[in-house]
């Protein structure tokens, strides 16, 4: 079944303490992306990837780092988490070219204390 | 500069009635335009696009949408509502000769009432 799969589904933390959330997907897109989603916001864009060891930032990307070694796999990394960064996090994929739809993950959803 | 607006925070329609949700966007060129519906605790789906060519896109779950250059809009339409599409939904745009990414909206929340 071709998926988005994104670890962990929840998380609670504190202030600083480093944490990743995996993304995996298993259609051989070229294209990743992370967003964010908080209330009355919409999705707003973390970082992307075009494609293996290219990665760019989107329009929310302080306080966060991306790695892209491998064409399936796009992590994401918390540093040193803020509460501001509590919120839903979604991973997506999907086809190199600009008309291709995004195919996304369950979502992360992350407390910060 | 790109954007999306929807208009409507809450849409809520009677079951079988049709139901819109609206959207509105801004672009410096010409734009594709996308649909996603959210459910609860789910991730988002695809629903339809727009690219280029016939104004009426027609989509999953018997949703279409009409693009309308004069109007920048690209409305979401059902003839006939289910209560099992209640749910969030997004309209997507991005300017085709921009190296911008998708810009989402803020969704709209559609409640079919039975």
């Amino acid at each position: 079944e071709a998926q988005v799969t994104q670890n962990p589904r929840y998380l609670i933390t504190v202030t600083g303490k480093k944490l990743t959330v995996t993304c995996s997907q298993n259609m051989n897109h070229e294209y990743m992306s992370w967003y964010r989603q908080d209330p009355g916001l919409g999705l707003r864009q973390i970082y992307y990837s075009m494609n293996v060891e290219v990665t760019d930032k989107g329009d929310v990307p302080e306080g966060y780092k991306v790695s892209r070694k491998e064409k399936r796999n796009f992590p994401l990394i918390l540093e040193s988490p803020s509460p501001n960064q509590t919120s839903l996090y979604f991973c997506a994929s999907r086809m190199t070219g600009n008309t291709g739809e995004l195919f996304f993950g369950e979502g992360s959803r992350l407390t910060v204390l | 500069a790109q954007s999306v607006a929807q208009p409507e925070d809450q849409v809520n329609v009677a079951e079988g009635n049709p139901l819109t949700v609206k959207c509105t966007y801004s672009v410096s060129g010409n734009p594709y335009l996308f649909w996603y519906v959210q459910y609860p605790n789910r991730g988002l789906q695809f629903l339809l696009k727009y690219i280029t060519g016939d104004n009426l896109v027609k989509g999953s779950y018997g949703f279409e949408a009409e693009f309308n250059k004069s109007q920048t809009s690209f409305h979401l339409k059902k003839p006939s509502a289910l209560v099992s599409d209640s749910a969030l939904y997004f309209c997507a745009v991005r300017d085709r000769g921009s190296a911008r990414q998708l810009t989402f909206g803020s969704g709209t929340q559609l409640t079919v009432l039975p």
